[in-house]
């Protein structure tokens, strides 16, 4: 495998579910990033990982819960979402934190809320 | 608070015509620029990037972006548009002390044969 991995590509769940989406990077960076992507809106940033470390949490809600247990894996674990969840959750990874520097991405998971 | 506009929300060229994509940003200082290209059931890919010197940029699969600091645009261009761009483009601009990147709305590019 190489550069960033998502799994499950598709997820449906129901709102009383539990899921976790996983995502992996083979480019040996120490940052990684969880984004949401919903039609018409931008893409949102919602945690930033460095070094294992949570960084930043864009005002997330609870229901959505990152953990990094290495610099190469980042996991989403998921309960009781809502509807208004459903959208395309990418993965991204870079070098380091530094300004302006490239992160790659995963091809997504696409979640559907039930 | 720094933001990213991208005025075209869908642009249906011809192939082989030439492509502009507009990107206006806001920001107070000079900000690190991005594109991305996204296909289909696929991530982001990085096109090119704008840091600093020559103000025209040069990036993968054919595509430039000029930065234009008097009119705060990035804009991407490409001379003649193959049916593989067909995508959705992404504007992004990034501060210089973090790794945040504010992204547009995007762009979907229809490419007609």
């Amino acid at each position: 495998e190489t550069g960033v991995t998502q799994t499950p590509r598709h997820l449906v769940m129901g709102m009383t579910n539990k899921k976790s989406l996983k995502c992996e990077q083979h480019l040996g960076h120490n940052a990684m990033y969880w984004y949401k992507q919903s039609a018409k809106k931008p893409l949102e940033l919602m945690f930033v990982y460095n070094f294992k470390e949570q960084t930043e949490n864009n005002s997330v809600p609870s229901r959505f819960s990152p953990e990094c247990p290495n610099s190469s894996h980042l996991f989403l674990h998921l309960h009781t979402l809502q509807p208004e969840d459903s959208a395309l959750y990418l993965c991204a990874s870079s070098q380091d934190r530094a300004g302006g520097t490239e992160q790659f991405f995963g091809p997504g998971t696409r979640l559907t809320v039930l | 608070a720094q933001s990213v506009t991208q005025p075209d929300i869908h642009i249906t060229v011809s192939e082989g015509a030439s492509l502009e994509l507009r990107c206006n940003y806001s920001y107070g200082a000079t900000p690190y620029l991005f594109w991305y290209v996204q296909s289909p059931g696929q991530g982001l890919q990085l096109l090119l990037k704008y840091f600093s010197g020559d103000t025209l940029v040069q990036g993968i699969k054919g595509f430039e972006a000029e930065f234009k600091r008097s009119q705060s645009s990035f804009n991407l261009r490409k001379p003649s548009v193959h049916w593989s761009d067909a995508a959705e483009y992404f504007c992004a601009v990034g501060r210089t002390n973090t790794d945040k990147l504010i992204f547009g709305t995007g762009t979907r590019l229809q490419v007609f044969p």
